[in-house]
């Protein structure tokens, strides 16, 4: 059974950083890409990072680009994403979903989220 | 950007009825479209993709059609467990892009 289990997510200040991690079981890690997607409280999905099987590849929506980084472990099959200058607007719950497809990525697994709150 | 517009916004429907959701893309995106459900508190759940295939485990009842920039959800006969919000996302460009969501509720 495939599974995705987010954690790392809690309260921080404007301007503060936190790092989220992902863990992954039930499927080959490394033969997957994977994604962060986000929903701020009572609103929609919103896409947020990309990175390829080997990490070689990597994708970042404009409004978090030079202030998160993607990054994953192949050995441990984990994900992560590190979020530095945090600012009220990134307050959402961050999903961590593997991606499938051959153009941009739909998302077929998706974890149970972990909530961020940027607040001071 | 491509931007992804879906309608209604809400659509109350009764049990065992039939229920249509649109999706419009501002360019084409080929059948690069996928439909998620999301229940309150859930995680979104990937009911089709490739416009029209189901994903595994996804009942018959849901449906979806169209290429370009029009696409349809289609629920036959609503259970109790599909009233919930339905996004549809593109992923023919990057940024993938989400639709702003329909809630399906009981009429």
């Amino acid at each position: 059974e495939v599974q995705l289990v987010e954690s790392g997510g809690g309260l921080v200040q404007p301007g503060g950083s936190l790092r989220l991690s992902c863990a992954a079981s039930g499927f080959t890690f490394n033969n997957y890409e994977m994604n962060w997607v986000r929903q701020a409280p009572g609103k929609g999905l919103e896409w947020v990072s990309y990175i390829s099987s080997s990490g070689s590849t990597i994708y970042y929506a404009d409004s978090v680009k030079g202030r998160f980084t993607i990054s994953r472990d192949n050995v441990k099959n984990s994900l992560y994403l590190q979020m530095n200058s945090l600012r009220a607007e990134d307050t959402a719950v961050y999903y961590c979903a593997r991606a499938r497809g051959s153009t941009s990525c739909y998302h077929d697994y998706w974890g149970q989220g972990t909530l961020v709150t940027v607040s001071s | 950007e491509i931007v992804m517009t879906q309608s209604p916004a809400t659509l109350s429907v009764s049990p065992g009825e039939r229920a249509t959701l649109s999706c419009r893309a501002s360019q084409s995106v080929s059948s690069h479209l996928a439909w998620y459900q999301q229940k309150p508190g859930r995680a979104p759940r990937l009911l089709i993709y490739d416009a029209s295939i189901r994903a595994t485990g996804i009942p018959a009842r849901f449906s979806g059609s169209g290429s370009g920039t029009e696409f349809t959800l289609t629920i036959s006969s609503l259970q109790s467990e599909d009233f919930a919000v339905y996004y549809c996302q593109q992923y023919d460009n990057w940024p993938q892009t989400f639709g702003q969501g329909t809630k399906v509720e009981i009429k």
